[in-house]
């Protein structure tokens, strides 16, 4: 079955440490997205990509950063400079970057925590 | 700018319940309309769309009508189920420098007790 696939489910950072989350799809989606999701604050957008080696930055796009070499992969690194990235982090993806009638299909997340 | 107001949760129900959850939106042009659903700690999962005004989009005994008149597209379902226990979030749709972008409500929890 096609989707999308995130890893790991759970990451641990220690403060000053970078780390990627992976986001991979067999969709042959064109366009990719990375959200951060925060208690109460509903889903707000890090990157999103159109097609591949081109990427543009969304709402709280600083101190992460974003690679699209191939058409199926989406990493996201969080970097040091991300004052608080302890969050719930979504990939999804889109047929069409074009359309406005096609929705997203989201992985099942990867869950960071800074210790 | 676009946006999506959701009404605020928690919402606690028993089974066999009619549920609303109101949302209205504010954009400009014509955008589609969305509700998403997430299970505890997993992703979204598309539960219904429409893309045109007076469109009722439907899936799993839930109904949405997009009311341009009232920018709503509030989610209804007659008979609720404890399966049903999830965050329901409401989006909308636009086209933005050529991509296609989804603004989110804050999404609201729904539990349903047996």
């Amino acid at each position: 079955d096609g989707g999308i696939t995130q890893s790991p489910k759970y990451l641990f950072r220690k403060e000053g440490q970078n780390v990627t989350l992976s986001c991979e799809q067999n969709l042959n989606h064109d366009a990719m997205y990375w959200y951060r999701q925060d208690p109460g604050q509903g889903l707000r957008l890090i990157y999103y990509s159109q097609i591949v080696n081109d990427f543009q930055k969304g709402d709280i796009a600083e101190g992460y950063s974003v690679s699209r070499e191939k058409k199926e992969s989406f990493p996201l690194t969080v970097t040091s400079a991300q004052k608080n990235p302890t969050a719930f982090y979504l990939c999804a993806s889109s047929i069409d970057p074009r359309s406005r009638v096609s929705g997203y299909t989201f992985g099942s997340g990867t869950r960071l925590t800074v210790v | 700018g676009d946006s999506v107001t959701q009404m605020e949760g928690p919402v606690t129900l028993s089974e066999e319940a009619f549920l609303t959850i109101n949302c209205t939106y504010t954009a400009t042009g014509y955008p589609s309309l969305f509700w998403y659903v997430q299970y505890p700690g997993e992703g979204l999962q598309l539960l219904l769309k429409a893309t045109k005004a007076d469109d009722k989009g439907s899936n799993k005994g839930f109904e949405a009508t997009y009311r341009k008149e009232t920018t709503s597209f509030h989610l209804e379902k007659g008979s609720v189920q404890v399966s049903d226990s999830a965050v329901y979030f409401c989006a909308l749709s636009i086209a933005e420098g050529g991509s296609e972008k989804l603004v989110f409500g804050k999404g609201t929890k729904l539990t349903v007790n047996p």
